[in-house]
């Protein structure tokens, strides 16, 4: 049971553009999301978070939109640069409770 | 400020024997996780650990697995009598729960182990 859905295996995107990566959950208890980013032969490195009380986050150029009703959260990434090419991981929590779910991720591929 | 270390990086076994990864958490972080990471897959969670307490092993498999984090030294995830489907890149993440803090871990770079 896949709590935690990232449809797009991948992404390509010219540098420049816009990049979103798309995310859906099906556990209503979950209140706090995260995304990871994380490049070859490395651990996932955390990049934004947003709480439920909130529909929006944005910390340079990163965004993160979260629309409850649908249960569906999103990454903006603008502009998208070569260096931001790396597997995005959505992650999805309780708070109160330490165990995070992540998504099966989606490699993002921005050509310069 | 060193991040999450584990080692080693890259283990290898043969079928039968056992592996024992180790990972120490940042600094002034009091909970540890371990997440495996099988092939063209996402993380999975496995146990959440303080302080020679488990937490949460709702993700750990029932047998041959375990895992530690003593009141000194690293945490520790052992599997017993390896089997190939054990190959994967096993995880460690820890944070430092503060009030108002959201979940956010930080992870080590991983060991990948290689059961032949």
């Amino acid at each position: 049971d896949q709590q935690v859905k990232q449809n797009s295996p991948s992404l390509s995107v010219q540098e420049g553009r816009i990049s979103i990566l798309n995310c859906d959950y099906t556990n209503s208890m979950f209140d706090y999301f995260l995304w990871y980013k994380k490049y070859p032969a490395e651990g996932p490195t955390f990049l934004i978070s947003i709480s439920s009380i909130k529909d929006k986050n944005e910390d340079g150029r990163f965004t993160v939109f979260l629309n409850k009703s649908a249960k569906h959260l999103s990454l903006h990434i603008v502009p998208s640069q070569p260096g931001d090419s790396a597997v995005y991981f959505c992650a999805a929590s309780v708070r109160g409770y330490q165990k995070v779910t992540f998504g099966i991720g989606t490699k993002l591929q921005v050509i310069p | 400020n060193a991040g999450v270390m584990q080692n080693p990086r890259h283990l290898v076994r043969r079928r039968g024997q056992e592996a024992r990864l180790r990972c120490s958490p940042m600094k002034g972080h009091s909970h540890v996780y371990w997440y495996r990471q099988l092939p063209e897959e996402g993380l999975k969670f496995m146990v959440y650990l303080q302080k020679e307490n488990i937490i949460d092993e709702s993700g750990m498999p029932k047998e041959r697995f375990s895992a530690e984090f003593p009141k000194e030294g690293p945490s520790i995830l052992r599997i017993q009598q390896v089997v190939r489907g054990d190959s994967a890149a096993y995880f460690c993440a820890s944070s430092q729960r503060t009030s108002g803090s959201g979940n956010e871990q930080f992870f080590g770079p991983g060991t990948r182990l290689t059961v032949l």
